[in-house]
């Protein structure tokens, strides 16, 4: 079956860094993604991993490793405005989108 | 570029009545269109991929007679919620590819459409 996992709930401070992780097994994989929600909208597009290794984009980062079904999102120097849902979600042979549980992000002051 | 709009944004509507939602491509030929739901706290679940002129393909558990989806040109699909009822109330959202981005076959999402039944 297809699986995708990742954390419910994380607590982290202003300023700090956080990692989200997610492991997956899906039928076939085109990539994945990683997409922040606030509530009651739609996931805007953070990053996309198809290789294996680190993508760096400003305060975020997405490391993929295919040969363990595992994918992490970094974030750094968090702020009060990332307090949001973070979706893994795998691209699967058959182009559909599965996504993960995602992860409930609170940002303390 | 590729932007994809829902409309309308919010709907109430009663107990056994039917709701169409709209979702189109603005700048952009869809290939493919997704139609998901989301339930509070949880995430995105796919009911069903269209591609234009054909019949939708419905996810397992999912009743294609009460979920219509019609993708009659490259830049609309419609979802009607037939007889809706309250356990129907929920955020759909609509994706479509075929605007290349950082992938083959991207889904760009549309902003979503509250439903809820009274």
């Amino acid at each position: 079956g297809q699986n995708i996992d990742q954390p419910t709930e994380m607590t982290a401070t202003e300023g700090a860094i956080v990692q989200i992780n997610c492991t997956y097994q899906t039928s076939g994989f085109n990539g994945l993604f990683w997409y922040q929600q606030h509530a009651g909208e739609a996931p805007t597009f953070l990053s996309y991993n198809v290789l294996d290794g680190l993508e760096e984009k400003g305060r975020f980062s997405s490391f993929l490793s295919r040969s363990k079904g595992y994918s992490y999102l970094l974030l750094k120097e968090l702020q009060m405005k990332d307090s949001a849902s973070y979706l893994c979600a795998v691209m699967t042979g058959t182009y559909k989108y599965i996504f993960g549980t995602g992860t409930r992000l609170k940002v303390l002051a | 570029g590729a932007v994809v709009s829902q409309h309308p944004s919010r709907v109430i509507c009663k107990s056994g009545t039917s709701v169409k939602i709209e979702c189109r491509s603005l700048d952009f030929q869809a290939t493919t269109m997704f139609w998901y739901r989301q339930f509070p706290k949880q995430s995105l679940m796919l009911m069903a991929t269209s591609n234009e002129g054909s019949k939708a393909t419905y996810e397992q558990g999912v009743e294609k007679d009460k979920f219509l989806i019609n993708h009659a040109s490259l830049t609309l699909s419609t979802l009607t919620v037939t007889s809706a009822h309250p356990e129907d109330s929920s955020f759909y959202i609509c994706s479509a590819s075929g605007a290349g981005g950082v992938s083959y076959n991207e889904q760009f999402f549309g902003p979503g459409t509250r439903l809820t039944v009274l």
